[in-house]
């Protein structure tokens, strides 16, 4: 499953597929990014992080891509899982402080 | 604990009542930060310590919003003449130095009524 375009707000998922998790970012000059995922009723929780250096950065399952053109970033999960099910947010660090996203709702499909 | 713990965990109160809000940080993390998530929103940044001082306090909404850490550890917001507005999810983050790995809590559920 992916969320086509710069940002969708919810993606439904089948069990075992990959996903793709899609991100703007506003700031040119952010150099430092990061991907947190929020389960229902806790705080965001730190998957992987990538600075404006690199293009890809990979993590177990997961992987995060970086288009500083487009001001573009990813997240894939790969074979993803129901515990996977969670909203998703991207990050800019900036100024000692995180800015984030509008998150994107991931629901996995059995 | 070995986590960031927020109390308390849900907070109901009076339109134009007076809430302070703890945050126990994990032991040896400098930095703090305090986020507001409304229903539906991503986190929105109000404060952040380096030690006891407030390093960025430029996300306090108005000057009913006040945070303090004392001795560079435990960390209260208060919010005076709460309103229905301040209704939200506040969450507390930890982490050492300049990194974007910061442990949040699972924040503190204010309603005002």
């Amino acid at each position: 499953g992916e969320s086509v375009g710069l940002h969708l707000p919810t993606l439904s998922v089948q069990e075992g597929d990959n996903s793709i998790i899609n991100c703007a970012y506003s700031n040119s000059a952010s150099d430092y990014f990061i991907w947190y995922k929020q389960e229902s009723g806790k705080g965001p929780q730190f998957i992987i992080d990538i600075r404006s250096n690199m293009d890809k950065r990979q993590g177990q399952r997961v992987t995060v891509l970086l288009n500083k053109t487009v001001k573009h970033l990813s997240l894939q999960i790969a074979a993803t899982q129901p515990g996977d099910s969670a909203v998703y947010f991207c990050a800019e660090m900036g100024d000692y402080k995180l800015s984030f996203g509008a998150g994107t709702t991931v629901t996995v499909r059995a | 604990g070995a986590g960031v713990s927020q109390t308390p965990s849900n907070k109901v109160t009076e339109k134009g009542k007076y809430v302070e809000l703890r945050c126990d940080p994990i032991s040896g993390h400098t930095a703090l930060y305090w986020y507001r998530q409304s229903l539906g929103q991503g986190p929105e940044f109000l404060i952040y310590f380096q030690g006891t001082g407030a390093a960025d306090d430029s996300g306090l909404p108005n000057d009913r919003f006040f945070a303090v850490r004392p001795e560079g550890s435990v960390s209260t917001l208060k919010i005076q003449r709460t309103e229905r507005g301040d209704s939200a999810v506040y969450l507390c983050a930890t982490g050492t130095s300049n990194t974007g790995e910061l442990f949040f809590g699972e924040g503190s559920r204010l309603t005002v009524l």
